[in-house]
């Protein structure tokens, strides 16, 4: 069965600082993507950044980029030069491949504090 | 372009009564999905519909939760007899089909039942 964990509920971080949420997941199909959404205080869910479980590099977008640890089974975020507009609930997802019918699950969430 | 939409915003119900939730998906994405969010918490995944497949329905909490997709496009969530625990948002999602493809989401339903 699928499943995401993360593990924190809440973090802050001094703005302008690097930050990095944990994501870890668990699968046995070889094929799956990786995503993370952003969802602030207006509840909207915005994409930031996927990883697929074949690439061989680290997914990079702007200040996001994901730490892809393969054998680890984790997907850690990391968030660099933190913005006090960066303060929302973060939600790490998985898709499994053609055996999971590619449906999309959620973790539970960690909620970020920026500090001025 | 329209992104997703979701009707009504608000619903406001009493314990026992029928609820439909509708979604309207961005024109040609295949894959269409609910989702349960309580207050502060994660996403619950409900069901998900991808093309003519038969809809994966493994998250729905009880029979009392149905969902339908009409002609691949927009889709229907009905709550039964609903419960005060059925109190939720519950969002829409929809994206191209594959492994690839982020989610749209919709603004969301925020149910209460009373």
């Amino acid at each position: 069965a699928q499943k995401i964990t993360q593990t924190q509920p809440g973090m802050f971080v001094q703005e302008k600082e690097a930050v990095t949420l944990d994501c870890t997941y668990d699968t046995s199909d070889p094929s799956y993507g990786l995503f993370w959404y952003k969802q602030p205080s207006s509840g909207e869910m915005i994409f930031l950044i996927y990883q697929g479980s074949y690439d061989q590099q680290n997914a990079t977008e702007g200040r996001y980029s994901l730490n892809f640890q393969k054998a680890r089974k984790s997907a850690n975020l990391v968030i660099s030069a933190s913005q006090l507009g960066d303060s929302a609930m973060y939600f790490c997802a998985m898709r499994e491949g053609r055996n999971g019918g590619f449906k999309t699950i959620f973790g539970a969430g960690t909620r970020l504090f920026v500090k001025a | 372009g329209a992104g997703v939409s979701q009707s009504p915003s608000n619903k406001v119900t009493e314990k026992g009564k029928d609820v439909e939730l509708r979604c309207d998906p961005i024109s040609g994405h295949t894959a269409l999905y609910w989702y349960r969010q309580s207050l502060g918490q994660g996403l619950e995944f409900l069901i998900y519909f991808q093309g003519n497949s038969a809809p994966d329905k493994s998250g729905l909490p009880s029979d009392r939760f149905s969902a339908e997709r009409t002609g691949g496009s927009v889709s229907t969530l009905t709550i039964q007899r609903t419960q005060q625990e059925d109190s939720a948002v519950y969002l829409c999602a929809s994206s191209l089909g594959g492994m690839t493809y982020e989610q749209y989401f919709g603004p969301g339903t925020r149910l209460t039942v009373t």
